[in-house]
C-alpha cells in the first residue's frame, strides 16, 4: 500500500460526458502527479501540482484539467470524452522536496480505470 | 519522440538466474533514473533509483547500472524469483522540466 488513494476504481461512461477522478496523496506529500496509461502505451505524464499550484505540464489535452485543493487532494477532470480516452489514470505523490523542483521518488495510487463507450 | 525506450517488450528467465532489463534514453539532461515494478490491477511501485552522477546502485537483489556515455541503464535482478514476474518500467527525471518520463515497460516472467 503506497498511501496514495484514488477513487473511483472503475468508471464507465459514454462519449461526450464529463468525469472527475480523485486522488489523495500520501500524508505529508505536497506534489501530486497525474498519468495516463493506454492499452498500447506506457505511462504518459499529464500534469503535476505542487502545494496547490501547477508545476509541470505534459501531454495533457485541453479537454482535461486538474487542480489541487488546500487539503492537497487533487482532481482530474476529463470532459467531452472520446473512445480514445479509455485508459488507466494514475495519480502519484512525492514529498516536500518538490519545492526545489526536484523529486526522487513518486508513489503511485492503484489507478482509476476509465472506459468510454 | 520517445525519450526513454525499453526495446524488449518481454523477457523470460528461469528462477534463480539473473534477469537483466535494459533501458535507453536520449536526453543527457536527465538527473535521476528510476525503476518501477507493476503488477496487474495495481499502480507502479518504486523499486530502485540512481543519480546521474553515479554508475551503480545496489539494493538487495536489485542493482541498477548507468552508462552515461551510452545513455543506457540496466536493472539486474539476482537471483530471480517467481514473485518478480511483473512489468518493469524504466523512468527518467529532469529537474529542468520537472517531468518523469517513462519507458514502455518490459514484462518479466520468471519461471519456477
Amino acid at each position: 500500500d503506497s498511501g496514495v488513494t484514488q477513487t473511483p476504481k472503475h468508471l464507465i461512461t459514454a462519449t461526450g460526458q464529463r468525469v472527475t477522478l480523485r486522488c489523495s496523496p500520501r500524508s505529508g506529500d505536497l506534489s501530486v502527479y497525474w498519468y495516463q496509461q493506454s492499452l498500447d502505451q506506457g505511462l504518459q505524464f499529464l500534469i503535476q501540482y505542487y502545494n496547490g499550484e501547477e508545476r509541470a505540464k505534459g501531454n495533457i489535452l485541453e479537454r482535461f484539467s486538474a487542480q489541487q485543493f488546500p487539503d492537497l487532494h487533487s482532481e482530474l477532470n476529463l470532459s467531452s470524452l472520446e473512445l480514445g480516452d479509455s485508459a488507466l489514470y494514475f495519480c502519484a505523490s512525492s514529498g516536500p522536496g518538490g519545492s526545489s523542483g526536484y523529486t526522487d521518488t513518486q508513489y503511485f495510487g492503484p489507478g482509476t480505470r476509465l472506459t468510454v463507450l | 519522440d520517445q525519450q526513454v525506450k525499453q526495446n524488449s517488450p518481454s523477457l523470460s528467465v528461469q528462477e534463480g538466474r539473473i534477469s537483466i532489463l535494459n533501458c535507453d534514453y536520449t536526453n543527457s539532461m536527465f538527473d535521476y533514473f528510476l525503476w518501477y515494478k507493476k503488477y496487474p490491477a495495481e499502480g507502479p511501485t518504486f523499486l530502485i533509483s540512481i543519480s546521474s552522477i553515479k554508475d551503480k546502485n545496489e539494493d538487495g537483489r536489485f542493482t541498477v547500472f548507468l552508462n552515461k556515455s551510452a545513455k543506457h541503464l540496466s536493472l539486474h535482478i539476482v537471483p530471480s524469483q517467481p514473485g518478480d514476474s511483473a512489468v518493469y518500467f524504466c523512468a527518467a527525471y529532469s529537474s529542468n522540466t520537472g517531468k518523469l518520463i517513462f519507458g514502455q515497460g518490459t514484462t518479466l516472467q520468471v519461471k519456477p
